[in-house]
């Protein structure tokens, strides 16, 4: 399968530790991105990345979170000193570098702050 | 930024109807529309696009409208199936790259 792969699927943490999420996209996309969705809602944009630059990054993303992508390929999501209020499912979606953004997303990790 | 409005209520409908599902936008005309699909517990699924210029996009039984000067989309399935129930997103650029999402419409089609 080479779709985007995401991992955990599900993390469950205590208030207060940080957690670690990663992301493989589809190999041969340029962009990457970083969103998060909670019950009822459509995912919202938290950061972008174009091969290894965070070109963007949302108001959302506060100081305690921080993404990556070392080699322009796999990501990775890091949140410090968790929250309840980070519970949520966090996605990851990729796309070429075309003009349209068509994205395709990964199946998630769910994250429980406890 | 934009502001996206979908049918505020669940969807259900019988099977072999049509279902109509509405996407509202605020702001300035995007150049392109989308729309997803998303099963519980999983990430969206793009579905189809459609242009700015373009007034109307067939795939299957899926059919889309896009007109820019009411500010709408209407997203609709023919001959519904069960297997069509899921959330379906309304998703328009917002930014440099990302895309801005509505909140889904979640719709049921009853056997």
């Amino acid at each position: 399968d080479t779709g985007v792969s995401q991992d955990p699927r599900h993390k469950i943490t205590k208030r207060g530790q940080n957690v670690t999420f990663r992301c493989d996209p589809i190999s041969e996309h340029n962009r990457l991105y970083w969103y998060r969705q909670t019950l009822g809602q459509g995912p919202e944009f938290l950061t972008y990345f174009q091969n290894e630059a965070q070109l963007e990054k949302s108001r959302l993303l506060s100081d305690r979170f921080s993404a990556e992508r070392p080699k322009g390929s796999f990501s990775t999501l890091e949140i410090q000193r968790t929250e309840q209020g980070d519970s949520a499912m966090y996605l990851c979606a990729s796309s070429s570098l075309d003009a349209t953004d068509t994205q395709y997303f990964g199946p998630g990790t769910r994250l429980t702050v406890l | 930024s934009q502001k996206i409005e979908q049918n505020s209520e669940a969807l259900n409908i019988q099977e072999g109807k049509t279902a109509t599902l509405t996407c509202n936008y605020t702001n300035y005309s995007p150049a392109y529309l989308q729309w997803y699909r998303q099963d519980p517990g999983r990430g969206p699924v793009f579905l189809l696009l459609i242009r700015e210029n373009e007034k109307e996009k067939r795939k299957e039984r899926l059919k889309v409208t896009f007109d820019t000067t009411l500010k709408q989309s209407l997203f609709h399935i023919t001959a519904s199936q069960p297997a069509d129930s899921a959330t379906y997103l309304c998703a328009l650029p917002g930014g440099a790259r990302q895309l801005t999402f509505g909140s889904g419409t979640q719709l049921t089609v009853l056997p």
